[in-house]
């Protein structure tokens, strides 16, 4: 059974950062793009992120673009998520997800761990 | 950038079919994937590329895709199919995830 376990998350005040991790168990981690997908508070899924098994490609949400890093340990079954300049409505329930595909495009999510929270606030 | 749009909310009265719709251009042309979100978890693959599901997810669930509008539709809804519901596609054109705004369905 794959297992995703998020953790990093936390309170930062604007302009700040935070590093978002993600322990993998249970796949072949190398073998799977894998994906960042947020939910501030009472609203709807928002994609973030995907890189590609390799490591070799990344994506990203024009909204992070520039701000925040994905990027992934496959000797460790790790993925991360450096954010950096953070602001409000950064905040929100992060999610790591596993994709169906190893290049990330044109994929979809399954499973989800059950997410980190980040609040950025003074 | 593409927009995938839902009803904020579907209601149902338990035994009977819920459709949720997904509209977009064209959407016929892509892979359209839904999720279903309880209270307080995680959401969950109820169907992929169009009309597939994945293991574990009851017959009851199923998709379709055509046009301008994919469907997901539930049959003999049941209380515990009361969840939050949101499509997915690829935007090939930006290389970018869209989920749609999500759908409220209350089982009455």
């Amino acid at each position: 059974e794959v297992q995703l376990l998020e953790s990093g998350g936390g309170l930062v005040q604007p302009g700040g950062s935070l590093r978002l991790s993600c322990a993998a168990s249970g796949l072949t981690f190398s073998r799977f793009a894998m994906s960042w997908v947020r939910q501030a508070p009472g609203k709807g899924l928002e994609w973030v992120s995907t890189i590609s098994g390799s490591a070799s490609t990344t994506y990203y949400a024009d909204s992070v673009k520039g701000r925040f890093t994905i990027s992934r340990d496959n000797s460790n079954n790790t993925l991360y998520l450096q954010m950096n300049s953070l602001r409000a409505e950064d905040t929100a329930l992060y999610y790591c997800a596993k994709d169906l595909t190893s290049s990330g495009w044109g994929s979809w999510f399954d499973p989800w761990g059950q997410g980190t929270l980040v609040t950025v606030s003074s | 950038s593409y927009v995938l749009t839902q009803p904020p909310s579907v209601s149902v009265a338990p035994g009977q079919t819920a459709r949720i719709t997904c509209g977009g251009n064209n959407i016929g042309s892509k892979s359209v994937h839904w999720y279903q979100q309880k209270p307080g978890q995680a959401p969950v693959l109820v169907v992929y590329d169009d009309t597939d599901r994945p293991s574990g997810i009851p017959e009851r669930f199923s998709g379709s895709n055509s046009g301008n509008t994919a469907t997901l539709t539930i049959s003999r809804v049941e209380a515990g199919d009361e969840a939050d519901y949101y499509c997915q596609v690829w935007d090939s054109s930006s290389d970018h995830v869209i989920f749609g705004g999500g759908t409220k369905l209350t089982v009455l």
